[in-house]
């Protein structure tokens, strides 16, 4: 079946405790990209990249790191969370002209 | 810049009619797609229209015009599940990704018995 999945899918934590939200898909798409939403304000994307060894900023990127190094994995990282972090987690795969696939998100509580 | 502009939130009655609008502005054009998205949930896939024109897909129809840079999701025999945010995306082919979308804030549509 092909799917994204992102773990894990709750977290409350601490801030300035560094954390990591993996995601991966099995469908070899080139594309992947993190979004965060937050109420009122939509899908904003956090980074992207177009495929291993390549990721680029999206609207938001500070506070954020990612990496590819393998073509199924695309992982965040928080490296020092802070509460303004306190968000709804997705990450989505695609490739060509299909539409994007989503994860099941992430819900990140920063205390 | 880049713009799109969707409803904040809509209600309707079970068993009407509803359309959601979307209007953009961006530098250039790929496609426009419509998503779901329960609350809590995942964005799910519903419609792709990159000519002008009406794609229909059950209850679900999507216009769309490039000229005016215009798009609708029209939801028919609205049943209670339809409750959701309704998110329009746009690709835009600037620069060197083809895969990127500019994304609306979403309509919330609210369905009454």
């Amino acid at each position: 079946e092909a799917q994204v999945t992102q773990n894990p899918r709750y977290l409350i934590t601490v801030t300035g405790k560094k954390l990591t939200v993996t995601c991966s898909q099995n469908m070899n798409h080139e594309y992947m990209s993190w979004y965060r939403q937050d109420p009122g304000l939509g899908l904003r994307q956090i980074y992207y990249s177009m495929n291993v060894e390549v990721t680029d900023k999206g609207d938001v990127p500070e506070g954020y790191k990612v990496s590819r190094k393998e073509k199924r994995n695309f992982p965040l990282i928080l490296e020092s969370p802070s509460p303004n972090q306190t968000s709804l987690y997705f990450c989505a795969s695609g490739q060509g002209s299909q539409p994007q696939h989503f994860g099941d998100g992430t819900r990140l509580s920063i205390l | 810049g880049q713009n799109i502009d969707q409803p904040t939130e809509m209600t309707a009655t079970e068993g009407a009619i509803v359309q959601i609008n979307c209007t953009y502005q961006t530098s250039g054009f790929n496609g426009l797609f419509w998503y779901q998205q329960h609350a809590g949930e995942a964005p799910t896939f519903l419609s792709y229209n990159v000519l002008d024109g009406l794609e229909e897909k059950g209850r679900f129809s999507s216009f769309l015009s490039r000229s005016k840079g215009y798009s609708y999701l029209l939801l028919k025999e609205l049943q209670m599940k339809d409750s959701a945010s309704y998110l329009c995306a746009v690709r835009d082919p600037e620069g060197d990704s083809n895969y990127q979308l500019i994304w609306g804030a979403g309509t919330k549509l609210i369905i009454k018995p």
